[in-house]
C-alpha cells in the first residue's frame, strides 16, 4: 500500500477563497482523521471519522471549516472563506478499527493564506 | 488546558551518547501511550507505544518507560544516531482509543556528530 495519500502537498491562497484539502486514507482502514500542525498549538485533532461517519469534529475551529468522507477511500477538508490564520500544516491519517493499533500519517499539506 | 505537555522544545545531544525526551500528562483516565517521530517535510510515523499495564517497552535503541503515579513518560534512545534528529511527539489515548489521541507539541532533537 501507498500508504495514507494527501493532495495537495503545498497550497498558497488568497484570503477569502475557498481551500480544499484531499485525502486518501489506506485501503481497509475504518478511521480516518484530519490533524491540524501549527507552532503554537501543536498537533490538534479537527475531525474524524468512523466507517466514513463524521464521530466527533469539536476540534474544527469554526464554521468556515468542514469535512466529509463520501466513501471509505476519500475524504477533503473544506476551508471557506479561508484566512491567514488558517495557514498550517494539516494532516490525515488513518487506522484500523483495533485497539492499540497506531495511526499512519500522511505527509501533509502546508497551507498558506496570504 | 494541555492534557499532554512536552515541556523541553529541544534537546541537543552528541552521537553516541543517550537522549531522554520527557512527556508529561494529566488525564489519569489515559491508558495508551504513543511517540511519533517527524522529519520535516514529512508526517508524523509511529516510534513506539506502551500500555499503562506495563512501565516499560523495549524496542532496538529505543525504550519508553511509564510511570503511572507521576504522570510521567519518557523515551530513550541508545545510542543516539544522526539519522534521529527530528521532531518527537509523545501521545495519549483513553481506552486504547485512536479517537481521542492527544498531542504534545513535540520536542526537536538534534544529534550531533
Amino acid at each position: 500500500d501507498a500508504g495514507v495519500i494527501q493532495s495537495p502537498r503545498h497550497e498558497v491562497t488568497e484570503m477569502g477563497q475557498e481551500v480544499t484539502l484531499r485525502c486518501k486514507p489506506i485501503s481497509g482502514h475504518d478511521y480516518l482523521f484530519w490533524y491540524r500542525q501549527t507552532m503554537m498549538r501543536g498537533l490538534e485533532l479537527l475531525i474524524y471519522f468512523n466507517n466514513n461517519v463524521p464521530i466527533d469534529d469539536s476540534g474544527m475551529p469554526e464554521d468556515r471549516f468542514s469535512a466529509k468522507m463520501p466513501n471509505a477511500s476519500f475524504s477533503t477538508l473544506k476551508i471557506q472563506p479561508s484566512e491567514p490564520r488558517d495557514s498550517a500544516v494539516y494532516f490525515c491519517a488513518s487506522t484500523s478499527d483495533s485497539m492499540n493499533t497506531e495511526a499512519f500519517f500522511g505527509q501533509g499539506t502546508r497551507l498558506t493564506v496570504v | 488546558d494541555q492534557q499532554v505537555k512536552q515541556n523541553s522544545p529541544s534537546l541537543s545531544v552528541q552521537e553516541g551518547r543517550i537522549s531522554i525526551l520527557n512527556c508529561d500528562y494529566t488525564n489519569s483516565m489515559f491508558d495508551y501511550f504513543l511517540w511519533y517521530k517527524k522529519y520535516p517535510a514529512e508526517g508524523p510515523t509511529f516510534l513506539i507505544s506502551i500500555s499503562s499495564i506495563k512501565d516499560k517497552n523495549e524496542d532496538g535503541r529505543f525504550t519508553v518507560f511509564l510511570n503511572k503515579s507521576a504522570k510521567h513518560l519518557s523515551l530513550h534512545i541508545v545510542p543516539s544516531q544522526p539519522g534521529d534528529s527530528a521532531v518527537y511527539f509523545c501521545a495519549a489515548s483513553v481506552g486504547g482509543s485512536q479517537g481521542n489521541l492527544i498531542f504534545g507539541k513535540g520536542t526537536k532533537l538534534s544529534v550531533k556528530p
